[in-house]
């Protein structure tokens, strides 16, 4: 069964470290692959998406994903947080083999970024 | 980037009575909508794909009876959770699909907390 992992569940970080947080799926063939943010009140939004081509993404606000097929991740990153990254992150994963758009959610890393 | 709204964003119900949430995209028409349903500290689990003009596709475990699905126009799609009990209570999420676009990328509503007494 299809599955999206992400290990770590709260991140604490001061401003101006380094970001990375985790992100696995399991296998299911060619995968279309996002990162969405929830800021606190506020709904989902896209951060930024693979599809094809590059593996190394770049997204808003200065995130960058990298696509590691081998690894089956997607692991999201940011060289310097802000004290505004504060955050749930969402990663997701579309199969194409279901033919279908539903996307399956990992279960979310809350970052915290202190000032 | 493309608008999806949800009303209302928060209700609370008594058990056995029926609850109906809109999803509506503002901005754009939408073809596809999906409805999520989110538990605390848990991620979002798709509920079921709502098609305009069809029957919506409910994941595995949902019952379609309980959470009826209809999409009767391109930017709105209501969820009617039939004769809740307090385990329904949680946070149902829609997304719309932006077919324009070419891409796959979904657009979130706000979220709907529902809590049933």
């Amino acid at each position: 069964a299809q599955s999206v992992s992400q290990h770590n569940h709260h991140v604490i970080l001061s401003e101006a470290a380094s970001l990375e947080l985790g992100c696995n799926y399991s296998y299911g063939g060619t995968v279309n692959l996002f990162w969405y943010v929830q800021y606190p009140g506020q709904h989902l939004q896209l951060l930024l998406k693979y599809f094809s081509g590059d593996p190394l993404v770049k997204g808003i606000k200065g995130f960058e994903a990298e696509f590691i097929k081998s690894k089956f991740s997607f692991n999201l990153r940011k060289p310097s947080v802000q004290w505004s990254d504060t955050a749930e992150y969402f990663c997701a994963v579309n199969y194409k083999r279901t033919g279908a758009n539903n996307l399956f959610f990992g279960t979310g890393t809350r970052l915290t970024v202190i000032p | 980037g493309a608008v999806v709204s949800q009303h209302p964003s928060r209700v609370i119900c008594k058990s056995g009575t029926s609850v109906k949430i809109e999803c509506r995209s503002l901005d754009f028409q939408a073809t596809t909508m999906f409805w999520y349903r989110q538990f605390p500290k848990q991620s979002l689990m798709l509920m079921a794909t709502s098609n305009e003009g069809s029957k919506a596709t409910y994941e595995q475990g949902v019952e379609k009876d309980k959470f009826l699905i209809n999409h009767a126009s391109l930017t709105l799609s209501t969820l009617t959770v039939t004769s809740a009990h307090p385990e329904d209570s949680s946070f149902y999420i829609c997304s719309a699909r932006d077919p324009s676009g070419g891409s796959n990328e979904q657009f979130f509503g706000p979220g709907t907390r529902l809590t049933v007494l």
